[in-house]
């Protein structure tokens, strides 16, 4: 069965504190994203990566980074975490060529305090 | 900009009707719309549509896609309470950066 797993699925941190969100995929997609998820406002694109080493800047960059060192893991960090980047993080991936149909993880749901 | 748009954004309806949930859809370089579902944890695939009016089916539940009008409906009949989930719209953006551009979503609430 195909999986995208989320390390962390419930995480309290506080205002100013870096964040890591891991996320691991285990069926070889060369394509892997990341989104939040906010009451309102649907899902929207963080950061995306092609390419082991490679990563793009979706619709809402601003305050995260991502780093793919392994074709399996995508990472996202919040160098210094606020109270508005309290959110449900999902990560996806998909097959290079079809970054129409997506395979989710469970989510992280983030509160800053 | 690119655009997806749900309507509505909410729904109830009680178990046995229809409902027809809709997206709308101003991009760049269109490829494809994609319709998920979403219970409480991860969205899961339904449909890919990429050509105009032919109809996805999967038991209950079908789409189709009419380009002319950039919109397409979803329609799941004789709804149950395990239907009840946000339902999102997305638009797969083809180019040199491909990405999904995802509606609001609707919720849909089925009562018993």
């Amino acid at each position: 069965d195909v999986k995208v797993t989320q390390s962390s699925r419930y995480l309290v941190k506080r205002t100013g504190e870096k964040v890591f969100l891991e996320c691991v995929q285990d069926m070889d997609h060369e394509n892997m994203f990341w989104y939040r998820q906010d009451p309102g406002l649907g899902l929207r694109l963080i950061y995306f990566s092609y390419d082991v080493k490679m990563k793009e800047k979706g619709d809402i960059p601003e305050g995260y980074s991502v780093s793919r060192e392994k074709k399996e893991r995508f990472s996202l960090i919040l160098e210094s975490a606020s109270t508005n980047q309290t959110s449900m993080y999902l990560c996806a991936s998909s097959l290079a060529g079809d970054a129409g149909e997506l395979f989710f993880g469970e989510g992280s749901r983030l509160t800053v305090l | 900009e690119d655009k997806v748009v749900q309507s509505p954004l909410s729904l109830v309806v009680h178990e046995g009707d229809t409902v027809t949930l809709n997206c709308s859809y101003e991009v760049t370089n269109f490829r494809s719309l994609l319709w998920y579902k979403q219970e409480k944890k991860a969205p899961t695939f339904l449909f890919m549509l990429t050509s105009s009016g032919i109809e996805k089916k999967s038991g209950r539940l079908s789409s189709i896609l009419d380009k002319k009008e950039l919109s397409s409906i979803l329609n799941i009949t004789a709804t149950q309470t395990g239907d009840s989930a946000i339902y999102l719209c997305a638009v797969w953006i083809q180019g040199g950066s491909e990405k999904l551009v995802f509606g609001k979503g609707t919720k849909l609430t089925v009562n018993p």
